[in-house]
């Protein structure tokens, strides 16, 4: 899987759009970009995956660089609840029977 | 999406005691489970990886002998804690991939206190 990395820690207020970005320069073609995200003291929850176009759902969404080697997650109207730890994982299909693996990622930290 | 849930969310045992957590797929049928420990202020890290019908794989420096892990079912993964000992004490978390919207799930885990 390749490398990724992320700021360890950032901070958003309330009602503005997070953005966090994540470097990942030795991406191959066919690796996606996965994000989930630990809120403290529950397991990591799916927040949003893309392989080269950007990608949006209710929860996020994901815009890849034309080369690849870098995206940025958005939350676009963050609030307190979307304080926790996110994870960018870049990988072969997460579907797949592979375990993923956890960097260190960045502490988001909404506030009021 | 998916659900994965996961019994007890927390329990506490006294140091010796053997200490089973199960791991379901609720809306989708898993061969494969993942059981993950998480110390605390640290990330996650795979403990090893269940077979629906076959061992359980393990990672290195993971004793396979303390950490049982029974996959008896498409929904279903167990792993029990056998003699556990205060240095046990962690939050476990075991993940489902789903290949039908091509990621993973988690459960939400379990805080293991012995005491």
């Amino acid at each position: 899987d390749a490398k990724t990395t992320q700021p360890t820690s950032m901070d958003c207020a309330e009602g503005r759009a997070a953005n966090l970005p994540c470097n990942h320069s030795t991406i191959s073609g066919n690796e996606y970009v996965y994000w989930y995200r630990q809120i403290h003291s529950q397991g990591p929850q799916y927040i949003i995956h893309g392989l080269k176009n950007n990608e949006t759902n209710e929860m996020a969404s994901l815009i890849i660089t034309e080369d690849r080697k870098s995206s940025t997650l958005i939350l676009p109207h963050a609030t307190l609840r979307d304080t926790a730890v996110y994870y960018c994982i870049v990988r072969v299909r997460a579907g797949s029977a592979r375990q993923l693996t956890f960097g260190s990622g960045t502490q988001l930290t909404v506030l009021p | 999406g998916a659900v994965v849930s996961q019994h007890p969310s927390r329990v506490i045992c006294k140091s010796g005691t053997s200490v089973k957590i199960e791991c379901r797929s609720l809306d989708f049928q898993a061969t494969t489970m993942f059981w993950y420990r998480q110390f605390p202020k640290q990330s996650l890290m795979l403990m090893a990886t269940s077979n629906e019908g076959s061992k359980a794989t393990y990672e290195q420096g993971v004793e396979k002998d303390k950490f049982l892990i029974n996959h008896a079912s498409l929904t279903l993964s167990t792993l029990t804690v056998t003699s556990a000992h205060p240095e046990d004490s962690s939050f476990y978390i075991c993940s489902a991939p789903a290949s039908v919207s091509d990621t993973q799930y988690f459960g939400p885990g379990t805080r293991l206190t012995v005491l």
